[in-house]
C-alpha cells in the first residue's frame, strides 16, 4: 500500500486480556519497528525487524511483550495479560534499508487498558 | 534510556513569526531527525541530519546537527497556522533504534 497501516486504529482491553496489534508496513520494506508512546511523550523504541529476523527487542518491558513478523512482510505486537500500565499508542514504521532516510510511521493503535 | 532533553515544552506565538527549538542529548548521535505529529496520526519526517555541522532547510524549515554531535536545533521561519503540532527530535547511533525527544507543542494564533 502507499503508506504504513495498522489495525486497529483503536483498542480497548480489560486488565488481564491479550491483544494482538498487527502491522502492515510498505510494501518492499526491509525493516519494521515498533514504538510505544506514551500520552504526552516521545515515541520509545519496543522492536526491530530486519525481513523476518528480530534483530532488537531491548525495548520491549517485559516478557508479556511479544513481537513477530513470520513471512518478512505483515508484523503481529502481542501483549498477554494486559496491564493499565500498557495504556498507550503503538507505532510501527517501516524503512527501505533501514538507513539513512528515517522511517515512515503508521497512525498507530491506541490501546486502553481499563 | 538515553536522555534526549528538548525544549521548549511549548510555545504560543503569532502567525508570520519564527520559532527555535532544540534538542540535547548526554550521548553522542550519528544521526539527527526532526519528526512533526498532529493528533491521531504518526510522526511525520521533516529533515534528516547525518554529520555534525550539517545544516539543512527544508521549505521554511532549517535544522542544523550541531558540531558536538550532543544537540540539534530546528527553526521554522514565517510560521502559519498549519505548522501547529508537536514537534520531535530522535537521535540515533545507528539507524536501527531512536531515542526521540518529549516534544515541542506549537501553536500559532491566526
Amino acid at each position: 500500500g502507499a503508506g504504513v497501516s495498522q489495525s486497529p486504529r483503536y483498542k480497548v482491553a480489560k486488565r488481564g486480556q491479550d491483544v494482538a496489534l498487527r502491522c502492515d508496513p510498505i510494501s518492499g520494506h526491509v525493516s519494521l519497528f515498533w514504538y510505544q508512546q506514551a500520552l504526552g511523550q516521545g515515541p520509545e523504541f519496543l522492536t526491530y525487524f530486519q525481513n523476518e529476523a528480530q534483530l532488537d527487542k531491548s525495548g520491549l518491558p517485559s516478557d508479556r511483550f511479544f513481537a513477530e513478523r513470520p513471512e518478512g512482510s505483515v508484523s503481529t505486537l502481542k501483549i498477554q495479560r494486559t496491564q493499565q500500565e500498557d495504556s498507550a499508542v503503538y507505532l510501527c514504521a517501516s524503512s527501505y534499508t533501514g538507513q539513512g532516510s528515517g522511517y515512515t510511521f503508521g497512525s498507530g493503535t491506541r490501546l486502553t487498558v481499563v | 534510556g538515553q536522555q534526549l532533553n528538548q525544549s521548549p515544552q511549548s510555545m504560543f506565538i503569532q502567525e508570520g513569526e519564527d520559532v527555535s527549538m532544540n534538542c540535547t542529548s548526554s550521548s553522542i548521535f550519528n544521526t539527527w531527525l526532526w519528526y512533526k505529529q498532529e493528533p491521531g496520526e504518526g510522526p511525520v519526517l521533516l529533515i534528516a541530519l547525518y554529520k555534525a555541522g550539517e545544516l539543512t532547510s527544508n521549505g521554511r524549515l532549517t535544522a542544523q546537527f550541531g558540531i558536538t554531535r550532543k544537540d540539534s536545533f530546528l527553526n521554522i521561519s514565517a510560521s502559519i497556522p498549519s505548522d501547529v503540532g508537536i514537534y520531535f527530535c530522535a537521535g540515533a547511533y545507528n539507524f536501527n533504534k531512536f531515542y526521540f525527544g518529549s516534544g515541542t507543542k506549537l501553536n500559532v494564533k491566526p
